[in-house]
């Protein structure tokens, strides 16, 4: 069965400490790895998508890397409104999995 | 502008009510899902079609119906049988389930309660 583990669960950090988020996963046949964004009461918005072991994309001051066995998102200096919940989700052969989130506190 | 909408934002159940929760999108993706989110859980399939005329149950089906008679809906009805209803319902589409290109765009969101 496909499985997705996030931690933390939270994360506390000040504004301009950089941090990394965890996401290991176990697939079978990983098809895509994906990011998504949550803010309080509002649907996910999407960040990114990693499809193999070594790829990595970059959006502002977020880093996604993939491996084999997890996945990291690299906040460089974050900001205030980068607080949010983030969401790792694996596609296998059948569906997407969601992990069950990290939620991100940047305070000024 | 391409997106999804739910409605309505809010929502409120009676005991023994059968409640519609509605999902429109303007992406022209052919596929379209329902996710209910509890806190501290990960989002779990509900109900998803690929095409026109045809779904399929995910995960947590039991106490939920759909029906999909226009590429752009998707229409959750949330029934008596479902016991415990209170959540947040996403739903969400896709260019293609079995392409391989299958990042899914969410909707706002619908938020259930139970009187």
């Amino acid at each position: 069965e496909d499985q997705v583990t996030q931690s933390p669960e939270a994360l506390r950090l000040q504004e301009g400490e950089s941090s990394s988020l965890n996401c290991s996963y176990t697939v079978s046949g990983l098809r895509g790895l994906f990011w998504y964004r949550q803010d309080p009461g509002k649907g996910p918005e999407f960040l990114f998508t990693l499809y193999s072991a070594g790829e990595e994309k970059e959006k502002e001051r977020l880093k996604a890397t993939l491996t084999k066995k997890e996945s990291f998102l690299h906040i460089t200096a974050p900001k205030p409104e980068d607080s949010a919940t983030y969401l790792c989700a694996v596609q296998g052969a059948q569906k997407l999995v969601f992990g069950q989130g990290t939620r991100l506190t940047i305070n000024p | 502008d391409g997106g999804i909408t739910q409605s309505p934002k809010y929502l409120f159940r009676k005991e023994g009510q059968n409640v519609t929760l509605s999902c429109e999108q303007n992406l022209n993706h052919d596929a379209m899902y329902w996710y209910r989110q509890d806190p501290g859980q990960g989002l779990r399939l509900i109900y998803y079609s690929q095409i026109v005329n045809d779904f399929q149950k995910g995960d947590i089906a039991e106490g939920y119906s759909v029906s999909r008679e226009k590429k752009e809906s998707f229409p959750l009805t949330v029934t008596s049988a479902q016991k415990n209803p209170t959540a947040f319902y996403l739903c969400a589409s896709s260019i293609d389930r079995e392409g391989g290109q299958e990042t899914q765009y969410f909707g706002p969101g619908t938020r259930l309660l139970v009187l």
